[in-house]
């Protein structure tokens, strides 16, 4: 099961929006709605932002938001800020056998 | 809340078995519909999910580790472990511990082991 494809880098200026793709195949993002997102700072854990392809936890800002169409999941960042910048990776539920795949990760920079 | 806190050897020699703890504090380990997963990141790599467990004792194992891999559970002491036998410098990287449903969170603050004669 090979990982889910992210662009390397994204990057946005303060205020504007950045979007992230995650693209996967109909064993994994196509076939379930169970798509997540985790913000990782320099040197921390990861943190949950989105999960089933559009929830967010309690405590993460409405500014983080998540689609899906087909293969390909999204996240939104809108109104950047400076403490957005940190890695994203996506990941997928893929079925009993081999559950959980992860995205290669995202770089955003906040300009 | 629920928190999640790994321990264990930081260096571990090549061939020989990393062994790693999670405990888990503020909820019990068996409660609710969750399974427990370890995941690791080389350093300036992704992440990678290595196997989960359920607190009845089943598991299921990344196929690219499944032959050097034991999740076991400990429900009285609220832990769960991670056994990584023949280990390789490859095996260099930090180890986190995760609640797991279709999703997984929280995380605990993970721990590097590093592989090394």
């Amino acid at each position: 099961q090979s990982a889910l494809t992210q662009p390397p880098s994204a990057s946005g200026s303060p205020g504007q929006s950045v979007t992230i793709s995650c693209t996967g195949t109909s064993s994994d993002v196509g076939g379930y709605n169970y798509v997540s997102w985790y913000q990782q700072h320099p040197g921390k854990a990861p943190k949950l932002m989105i999960y089933e392809v559009s929830k967010r936890p309690s405590g993460v800002p409405d500014r983080f938001s998540g689609s899906k169409s087909g293969n390909t999941a999204s996240l939104t960042v809108s109104g950047l800020q400076a403490e957005d910048e940190a890695d994203y990776y996506c990941s997928s539920y893929a079925g009993s056998n081999n559950p959980y795949v992860f995205g290669t990760g995202t770089k955003v920079t906040v300009l | 809340q629920v928190q999640l806190q790994e321990s264990g050897p930081g260096l571990v020699k090549p061939s020989q078995t990393l062994s790693l703890t999670c405990t888990v504090s503020g909820g019990s380990i068996s409660s609710g519909s969750y399974y427990w997963s370890w995941i690791r990141q080389p350093a300036g790599k992704g992440l990678e999910w290595i196997g989960r467990i359920y607190t009845s004792g089943s598991t299921n194992y990344n196929p690219s580790l499944k032959s050097r891999v034991t999740i076991s559970v400990d429900t009285s002491k609220n832990q769960f472990s991670l056994k990584l036998s023949s280990v390789t410098a490859a095996d260099t990287a930090v180890y986190y511990c995760a609640r797991t449903y279709r999703w997984f969170d929280p995380w605990g603050q993970g721990t590097l082991v590093t592989v090394s004669s």
